[in-house]
């Protein structure tokens, strides 16, 4: 079966640093996309970044820009977020979730980590 | 970046009942669009793509149409495990965004 499942995260002090890990199992990793999304209580989706399967191509959202950084060791399966300088406006539950690239969605999701910014 | 306006935000209905969520691009995306049922406490599932393509495994009492600015998600005779907030989300142009839900309860 084809799972992903997130890591890391937990409570950090306004400024601090966490970083999340993605692991896949089941499907060819190094094939597939990997987006971060993350999602306030009760709220909506909101996007953080992607990297290519070949980490030759990365995007974030202006928000995280110079302060989160994504990499992936497809050896391990996996993709990390580095998440520094955080914001209590960063507080979320964050998603790892695969896209093969060819305009199916993104079909694989992992079950988030909570993420918690506060002093 | 695009944003996707989805309405309603909240929707009333019963079992048997036929559902329609509308989602609005502020500019043309092709059919680069995808929804996604969440059911509290789990993550999204992608239920359709492409703007109409069904997911493997998605009943077929899920549809979706549209293209360019203008999408709707139809659900055809609703049963009791739909009742859950579904998203659109387009996957044209980076930043990807998404729609700001519609809950459809009971």
């Amino acid at each position: 079966q084809e799972h992903l499942v997130e890591s890391g995260g937990g409570l950090a002090k306004p400024g601090g640093s966490l970083r999340l890990s993605c692991t896949a199992s089941g499907f060819t990793f190094s094939d597939y996309y990997i987006n971060w999304i993350r999602q306030v209580p009760g709220k909506g989706l909101e996007w953080v970044s992607y990297i290519g399967g070949s980490s030759r191509t990365i995007y974030y959202r202006d928000s995280v820009k110079g302060r989160f950084i994504v990499s992936r060791d497809n050896n391990k399966r996996a993709v990390y977020l580095q998440m520094n300088n955080l914001r209590v406006e960063d507080t979320a539950t964050y998603y790892c979730a695969r896209d093969s690239g060819f305009g199916e969605g993104m079909d694989v999701w992992g079950q988030g980590t909570t993420v918690a910014v506060s002093s | 970046a695009i944003q996707l306006t989805q309405s309603p935000a909240s929707l009333s209905a019963a079992v048997g009942d036929r559902v329609i969520i509308t989602c609005r691009a502020s500019r043309g995306i092709d059919r680069d669009l995808a929804w996604y049922q969440q059911k509290p406490g789990k993550s999204p599932n992608l239920l359709i793509y492409g703007a109409s393509s069904l997911k493997s495994g998605v009943p077929s009492r899920f549809s979706g149409r549209g293209s360019g600015t203008e999408f709707t998600l139809t659900i055809s005779g609703l049963q009791p495990e739909d009742f859950a907030t579904y998203f659109c989300h387009q996957f044209n142009t980076y930043p990807l965004t998404f729609g700001g839900g519609t809950e459809v309860e009971i």
